[in-house]
C-alpha cells in the first residue's frame, strides 16, 4: 500500500474550517484514501473515505486532486470534540488491513 | 451499524500470567478481524490478522506464540497474551471489516484494551 505524508500537527479556532492535508504521491489507481481519527485513549473513528471522487457526510469532505496524489479532509466547523489524531491511510481493495502512519495531531482553541 | 465490542475497556495482571482480550462484532459477520498495539504517544501497531476458521497471520516481529489469537466464530476474537510481562503493557485494539467487501468498506474498531502487567 502507497505511504502518506501528513504534518504533524495543526490548530485551528473553534467554529471555523480545519484543513487537513495529505500526501500519497505513490499512490495506484485501485487504492483507496481512507481518514481516521483517534480520540485520546478511544480506538480509531472511521470518518470517510474514497477513490477519486470528491466525497461528503455527515463528519466531513475529502477533496481529492485530480492526480489523486494529494487529498484534504475538511471538517467544516471544528468543535472541541474534535481535537484529535487523524490518520490518513491508503488501501488497496483486496483486503481490508489497515497500517497506521503517526497521523496529524489537531487542536481545536475554543 | 458496524459496532465493535471490545472486552474488558482494562485489566491489570501480575507478571507471569495471562490474560484474555475479546473482541465481537455486534451486528455483523467478520470473517477477518485485525489485533492491534499502541504505546503511549505512538501510532497504531498491526500485530496479526484474525481469520475465522483458521491460523491468524501475524506481522514480522510478533510472537506468535505470546500472543495467541483464537477466531473460532463470525463473531469473536480472542487475543490472550501469556506470560505477560511488563513490556507487554500497552493498549490493544481490535478491528473488523464490515460486510460489504474490502474495496469498499471501513474497518470497524473497538474501544480497546488498556493492559497493565505490574
Amino acid at each position: 500500500d502507497a505511504k502518506t505524508t501528513q504534518p504533524t500537527s495543526m490548530d485551528c479556532a473553534e467554529g471555523r474550517a480545519a484543513n487537513l492535508p495529505c500526501n500519497h504521491s505513490t499512490i495506484s489507481g485501485n487504492e483507496y484514501v481512507y481518514w481516521y481519527r483517534q480520540i485520546h485513549s478511544q480506538g480509531p473513528q472511521y470518518i470517510i473515505h474514497g477513490l477519486k471522487n470528491n466525497e461528503t457526510n455527515e463528519m466531513a469532505s475529502l477533496i481529492i486532486t485530480e492526480d489523486r496524489k494529494s487529498s484534504t479532509l475538511i471538517l467544516p466547523h471544528a468543535t472541541l470534540r474534535d481535537t484529535a489524531v487523524y490518520y490518513c491511510i491508503v488501501k488497496g481493495d483486496s483486503s481490508y488491513k489497515l497500517i497506521f502512519g503517526s497521523g496529524t495531531r489537531l487542536l481545536v482553541r475554543p | 451499524g458496524a459496532v465493535v465490542s471490545q472486552h474488558p475497556s482494562w485489566v491489570i495482571c501480575k507478571s507471569g500470567t495471562s490474560v484474555k482480550i475479546e473482541c465481537r462484532s455486534l451486528d455483523f459477520q467478520a470473517t477477518t478481524m485485525f489485533w492491534y498495539r499502541q504505546f503511549p504517544k505512538q501510532s497504531l501497531m498491526l500485530m496479526a490478522t484474525s481469520n475465522e476458521g483458521s491460523k491468524a497471520t501475524y506481522e514480522q516481529g510478533v510472537e506468535k506464540d505470546k500472543f495467541l489469537i483464537n477466531h473460532a466464530s463470525l463473531t469473536l476474537s480472542t487475543l490472550t497474551v501469556t506470560s505477560a510481562h511488563p513490556e507487554d503493557s500497552s493498549f490493544y485494539i481490535c478491528s473488523a471489516g464490515g460486510n460489504g467487501g474490502p474495496y469498499n468498506s471501513p474497518l470497524h474498531f473497538g474501544n480497546g484494551t488498556r493492559l497493565t502487567v505490574t
